[in-house]
């Protein structure tokens, strides 16, 4: 079955970096977009940024543009995100999700606590 | 802010039926059929429950429902279990990107 497993999150200081790991596994991950998604302590969830597999192209909030990357290793089945310029307001749980084929997004990780603190 | 208005908290007791809109706009609902729900217990993954307005993913019970008119969508939930209290989000297609409603928090009394 399809199975997402999130890693890398943990208590970081402002304005360095860390980089999140997705290993996907039990579908073709070549052949899907992947999303990240955030929910930060007591708010809702927040889309981050996606991986187009179709385009081979990138996308990205507002909120995290031109500080966070995401990438993917087709030989590893793994996406990344990686974020540097971290800021308290990027303090979340971190969601790796599969897109789906209805303009949806159909498999969710567990998800990756980051903390930003000083 | 978020581009999908969802009420912050609904309830309902055992057995009942609830109903949680989401309202957009000329750029996101009432233009396209691509309006997907969710379900999160927190400390869980999220799950998709409903997608393309009214459509359920294979093992979502069919007392999950969605609907759609004009620029605001709806999910229903009919004979509310106590398995049901969870947050529960709607998204649309606006652009490329994506964007989830601020959530609705579901108490089942």
């Amino acid at each position: 079955q399809v199975q997402l497993v999130e890693s890398g999150g943990g208590v970081v200081q402002p304005g360095r970096s860390l980089r999140l790991s997705c290993a996907a596994s039990g579908f073709n991950f070549d052949k899907f977009g992947m999303h990240w998604v955030r929910q930060a302590p007591g708010k809702g969830l927040e889309w981050v940024s996606f991986f187009s597999a179709e385009e081979n192209s990138e996308f990205y909030a507002d909120s995290v543009k031109g500080r966070f990357t995401i990438s993917r290793d087709i030989s590893k089945n793994t996406l990344y995100l990686e974020m540097t310029s971290l800021r308290t307001e990027d303090t979340a749980v971190y969601f790796c999700a599969r897109d789906g084929p209805h303009w949806d997004v159909d498999c969710w990780g567990q998800g990756t606590l980051v903390t930003v603190s000083s | 802010q978020s581009a999908l208005t969802q009420p912050a908290s609904v309830s309902g007791s055992p057995g009942q039926s609830i109903t949680i809109s989401c309202t957009g706009t000329s750029s996101d609902i009432v233009n396209y059929n691509y309006v997907s729900w969710y379900q999160h217990h927190p400390g869980k993954a999220p799950k998709l429950i409903i997608y393309e307005v009214n459509n359920r993913p294979s093992g979502v019970p069919s007392r999950f429902s969605g609907s759609k008119s004009g620029n605001t969508a709806s999910l229903t939930i009919s004979g509310l279990q106590a398995e049901d209290e969870a947050d529960y989000y709607c998204s649309s297609k606006r652009s490329v990107t994506r964007f989830f409603g601020g959530g609705t928090k579901l108490t089942v009394l």
